[in-house]
């Protein structure tokens, strides 16, 4: 069982359409972020989330930090193909160590 | 971009063979770190280190050995490959003391026949 909960596991969507992804756990975070990876390459960070009910937009992509600090949200709106990728939650975890969700690999069909 | 390389990038090996993996960064970060990717598993922390010979284990340790004698590189070894370890490697360092944002090198994928 994982820490981060991410849901869902995969998801293809059309061009122009709209979609959140979750991140969930049971635990309470001091902070959580949101990493994109493509194919071949390393995840990079999109957001970093730290207070409860927090939402930072970028760009398209919306970053909602749950009230209780135990969730996070990932919306995007009018998905393009450039946004497929695998997105990843993560959160720290005794003192310098960062535990991942799962991912949520999305693709974006044109 | 935060100046990571690993090498090699791309490694068969047989299972049995040591095997070498090298984290390589350029602005003297403190915090290094190497997790491995699995399908289903997202990232799973194998081990980090803190400074120069201060290592530690993650969640993953098991048949993994690090060592770190500069601050530049970041060794892991797989003592006696075995095919479970078949994998993609990533090294990820952390900024100053903002340890839970961490910058990924682009990965070794690793296979074990």
């Amino acid at each position: 069982t994982q820490l981060l909960e991410q849901s869902p596991q995969f998801l293809s969507i059309q061009e122009g359409e709209n979609l959140t992804v979750y991140c969930n756990s049971s635990s309470v975070f001091s902070s959580l972020q949101w990493y994109r990876q493509e194919p071949g390459e390393g995840p990079v960070l999109l957001v970093t989330v730290v207070t409860g009910g927090e939402v930072k937009k970028l760009k398209r992509l919306t970053f909602q930090f749950g009230d209780a600090r135990k969730d996070s949200s990932l919306h995007i709106t009018a998905a393009q193909p450039g946004d497929t990728g695998l997105y990843l939650c993560a959160g720290p975890r005794y003192g310098n160590k960062l535990v991942f969700g799962a991912g949520t690999i999305l693709r974006v069909k044109s | 971009d935060a100046g990571i390389t690993q090498s090699p990038r791309h490694k068969v090996t047989e299972t049995g063979t040591p095997v070498t993996l090298r984290c390589h960064q350029t602005e003297n970060h403190r915090y290094m770190y190497w997790y491995r990717q699995d399908p289903g598993h997202g990232l799973r922390l194998i081990h980090y280190s803190y400074g120069v010979k201060d290592t530690d284990k993650g969640e993953v340790s098991d048949g993994y050995s690090v060592s770190r004698s500069k601050t530049e590189d970041f060794l892991l070894t797989l003592e006696s490959a075995t095919s479970s370890q078949t994998s993609v490697y990533f090294c990820a360092i952390s900024v100053g003391t903002v340890t839970d944002t961490q910058y990924f090198g682009p990965g070794t994928r690793l296979t074990v026949l």
